[in-house]
């Protein structure tokens, strides 16, 4: 499976957009990219996938460069609430791939 | 619906005891996963589940570990001995399909060996 490279950790302001980024340099055709969070204390919880497309949903948008090689996850208005880690994880979306998550980016939002 | 339940949430057992965490999926979810998280090697899938057979167990560890899922509803994780090194999170996950992503995880076992 891909592998993926993330920033150890990030500072943002709150109330700033947060750009969490990815890269993933050897995503297959068929694999997607899909974003986890890992709030302190909790097990990680889904956030949103795409495969080519600009994704937007109701807690970010998910960028993905036009060669696939790298991805954004932006949270549009960071809240203290949302200091947590971003996992971005590659993978096929039909059938079983293992996944490991890696250490992630830890993102600390600032007051 | 209640999520993934996990129990206990903290355990601390004394090195060579045997040790069982248990998980409860989402009622109709029919993936079933155990991960480990340490500070070294973040969150490792151990085991996946589907339809209550185990398809993947490329990541326990070692003979120690063990796990089942003798129904929909429940599976357990066993380590006979434990070791120190065994100290981490586990976490159990479960998914609504046969994917390993928008997975719902539990809380979490913290587990500790002295």
């Amino acid at each position: 499976d891909a592998k993926t490279t993330q920033p150890t950790s990030m500072d943002c302001a709150e109330g700033r957009a947060a750009n969490l980024p990815c890269n993933h340099s050897t995503i297959s055709g068929n694999e997607y990219v899909y974003w986890y969070r890992q709030i302190h204390s909790q097990g990680p919880q889904y956030i949103i996938h795409g495969l080519k497309n600009n994704e937007t949903n109701e807690m970010a948008s998910l960028i993905i460069t036009e060669d696939r090689k790298s991805s954004t996850l932006i949270l549009p208005h960071a809240t203290l609430r949302d200091t947590a880690v971003y996992y971005c994880i590659v993978r096929v979306a039909g059938g079983y791939q293992k996944v490991t998550f890696g250490i992630g980016t830890k993102l600390q939002v600032i007051p | 619906d209640a999520g993934v339940i996990q129990s206990p949430r903290h355990e601390v057992t004394e090195m060579g005891q045997e040790v069982t965490l248990r998980c409860k999926p989402i009622s109709g979810h029919n993936s079933l996963f155990w991960y480990r998280q340490t500070m070294m090697r973040g969150l490792e899938l151990l085991i996946y589940f589907n339809n209550n057979v185990p398809i993947d167990d490329s990541g326990m560890p070692e003979d120690r570990f063990s796990a089942k899922m003798p129904n929909a509803s429940f599976s357990t994780l066993k380590i006979q001995p434990s070791e120190p090194r065994d100290s981490a999170v586990y976490f159990c996950a479960s998914s609504p399909r046969a994917l390993n992503t928008e997975a719902f995880f539990g809380q979490g076992t913290r587990l500790t060996v002295v």
